[in-house]
């Protein structure tokens, strides 16, 4: 049964920082890996989608990498601002398509 | 256009009573699926629907029962639940039932069963 972890738990940074977010798997089976956004009691938001086949992907001041042998992704959020204060879901598309096996995410907390 | 709405946004039902939640998109996509989400913890799949047939049931209780009228729409009927079953119920859909695309989710609806 594929189990996805993520470290930290809770995370807290001054504004401006760089930072990673780690998501782990342990089936490495997997024929893509998502990374979420969700605000307090809201639905979520897709940021990145990698494929098995890639190594990383970037959006803005987000890039995510994935090493599929090793079972891991991080997550890199650049020049940290206070909107980006949320949970981070990291997902993987793993037995049947399109099942999504989610972390138990990262919360985020950027301070001015 | 990527957005997937749900209503209501809040529940509060008894335990006796007979509700339902609502699920649409616009985007034609093909596959549509429901999710329950327990405080602080990740979402977990419970239905998959692609083509308006059920592909996937997670093992879920009966007292769930989902239904995908056409292919924009997608209910779950809920009957005589517990309060355990009290969650954020989340809608998604995607293109098609595949491994290679993204897959879109609505805001939710917070049930709360007294």
């Amino acid at each position: 049964k594929q189990e996805v972890t993520q470290i930290p738990a809770a995370l807290s940074v001054p504004e401006g920082e760089n930072l990673v977010l780690n998501c782990s798997f342990t089936d490495s089976a997997i024929y893509n890996l998502q990374w979420f956004r969700q605000d307090p009691g809201k639905g979520l938001t897709s940021l990145l989608l990698i494929q098995s086949s890639q190594r990383e992907q970037t959006s803005g001041r987000l890039n995510a990498s994935l090493d599929k042998s090793s079972g891991r992704s991080t997550l890199y959020i650049a020049a940290s601002q206070p909107g980006d204060s949320a949970t981070y879901l990291c997902a993987v598309h793993t037995g049947t398509a399109s099942k999504l096996t989610f972390g138990t995410g990262t919360r985020l907390q950027v301070t001015l | 256009d990527t957005e997937v709405t749900q209503t209501p946004k809040h529940l509060v039902m008894g335990m006796t009573n007979k509700k339902s939640l609502k699920c649409e998109q616009h985007m034609g996509h093909r596959a549509m699926y429901w999710y329950k989400q327990k405080a602080k913890k990740p979402p977990e799949l419970m239905f998959v629907y692609s083509y308006e047939k059920l592909s996937i049931n997670e093992s879920v209780p009966s007292r769930f029962s989902p239904e995908c009228p056409n292919s924009s729409l997608l209910n779950l009927h809920l009957h005589a639940l517990q309060p355990e079953d009290s969650a954020l119920y989340l809608c998604a859909s995607s293109q098609r039932l595949a491994e290679t695309v993204t897959q879109y989710f609505g805001p939710g609806t917070r049930l709360l069963v007294l």
